[in-house]
């Protein structure tokens, strides 16, 4: 089955630095990697998505990039802010069964 | 539009009893995942339900089990509960079965369990 590693474990960056967040996986055939937000209490949240078939995509201050032929992906936040502190999840999915995640990011914005 | 609803939210159980979690999906999510967090795990696939129907299991013991109903509200049960089962666990919605490629899940908070 796929495995996903995701590193750091912990990332703690001055408010207004950029933060890079990445991840490897296993399975040639995923084609789909999403990452999650997850803030205290509440559940994982979707803030990005790249299939396969895209290189890097951006959403404001967020940005994906997919490098299949060494099969890893990597979350940047540009311009920090104290409401992006949170644990970011990396995922992969290309089986069926669905989605496998990565074990997370700390993320700590430092005023 | 309501958001995916995880009763109860806190628990506390002891060693061998049995636990029932239950999942509400939003409306028009006929798929309920169940995922199971720990600190050292992270996020675990348990199982997958569409249709009233399991559709996806991972690699987690027979003590582990769920159902879905008509209104693909869904439980999970854990039976003779270990210490290693406390958990936030957490249900994820998505229209569609789950399938190789597009899985955008709507998670709930979550229903946290302790056992001591």
């Amino acid at each position: 089955g796929e495995n996903v590693e995701q590193h750091p474990s912990t990332l703690s960056v001055q408010e207004g630095d950029s933060a890079v967040i990445k991840c490897t996986y296993s399975d040639s055939a995923s084609n789909y990697f999403p990452w999650y937000k997850q803030e205290l209490g509440k559940g994982p949240q979707l803030i990005i998505d790249i299939r396969s078939n895209v290189g890097e995509k951006k959403d404001q201050r967020i940005a994906v990039t997919l490098n299949k032929t060494a099969k890893h992906f990597s979350l940047h936040i540009t311009e920090t802010q104290p409401e992006d502190s949170a644990v970011y999840f990396c995922a992969a999915s290309g089986g069926a069964d669905g989605l496998t995640f990565g074990k997370g990011t700390h993320l700590i914005i430092q005023p | 539009k309501a958001g995916v609803t995880q009763t109860p939210r806190y628990l506390i159980k002891t060693r061998g009893q049995q636990v029932t979690l239950s999942c509400s999906p939003i409306s028009g999510h006929r798929s309920v995942s169940w995922y199971q967090q720990t600190p050292g795990q992270g996020l675990q696939f348990l199982f997958e339900y569409f249709s009233e129907t399991q559709r996806n299991k991972g690699n987690f013991p027979g003590r582990f089990s769920g159902r879905q109903f008509s209104n693909s509200r869904s439980e999970m049960n854990v039976s003779t509960l270990e210490l290693g089962d406390s958990a936030l666990y957490l249900c994820a919605g998505t229209r569609g079965p789950l399938r190789p490629g597009a899985n955008v899940l709507t998670f709930g908070a979550g229903s946290r369990l302790t056992v001591l």
